[in-house]
């Protein structure tokens, strides 16, 4: 199995401030067809998660501008340019390049 | 716009089996990946498998022997079974569509249901 580990596991932010998230796969993520699915969830408390991003840096529908992902290969990073209270929550990076799909452990994201 | 509603019972004993079902609204069956992920209390997500809008499935090999994932499309609903249940199944059941094609990635989820294990 692939193995997905993010780091910080916890990442206390002031409103307004930057926050960055790495996530590091433990094989290549580039698939076979040339692409890389790597996805990114947010997950607000008691909600389900929310799709953020998908194959490294494509935003959802919706998602603000402020949200934005890169990397390749086995390194990757989501980052929020200025974080808003609404920002809240835990968020996953995850594979869909080799099955099982995989997930991170969660970054979770809170205000000082 | 899709959604997708979790339903089925909230405990479970030791040793049976766990069974949920998916509605899906707002959407077709047709042409995507119909998924289950889990997520055990306070924990991260687990990808349990799917059933493609053809039949066809795939299963996590931590869970294979116990899970079968089935799809009715005259209902628009999807269903699990996890058998011979212990606590550690015990989590948040989500069932979400998966895309396919160029995509390859989760779109629209559940709210999740909680399955709680225990006699």
């Amino acid at each position: 199995d692939i193995v997905m580990t993010q780091t910080p596991l916890s990442s206390p932010v002031t409103l307004g401030q930057p926050a960055s998230i790495s996530c590091r796969s433990s094989q290549s993520l580039v698939h076979s067809d040339g692409n890389t699915y790597l996805s990114w969830l947010q997950q607000r408390p008691g909600q389900p998660p929310r799709p953020l991003i998908y194959k490294i840096s494509n935003r959802f529908s919706g998602v603000p501008d402020r949200f934005s992902g890169g990397g390749a290969g086995t390194d990757f990073t989501l980052k929020i340019s200025r974080v808003e209270a609404e920002d809240v929550g835990v968020y996953y990076c995850t594979q869909a390049t080799q099955y099982p799909w995989t997930f991170g452990q969660g970054t979770k994201v809170e205000i000082k | 716009q899709v959604q997708l509603q979790e339903s089925g019972p909230g405990l479970v004993k030791p040793s049976e089996t766990l069974s949920l079902t998916c509605t899906v609204s707002g959407g077709s069956i047709s042409g995507y990946y119909w998924t289950w992920v889990r997520q055990p209390p306070g924990k991260g997500l687990e990808w349990i498998g799917y059933i493609y809008s053809s039949g066809s499935t795939k299963y996590n090999p931590s869970l294979r022997s116990r899970v079968t994932i089935s799809l009715d499309t005259s209902k628009n609903q999807f269903s699990l079974k996890l058998s011979s249940v212990t606590a550690a199944d015990t989590a948040v059941y989500y069932c979400a569509r998966f895309v396919g094609g160029s995509g390859w990635f989760f779109d629209y989820w559940g709210q999740g249901t909680l399955v709680t294990v225990s006699s």
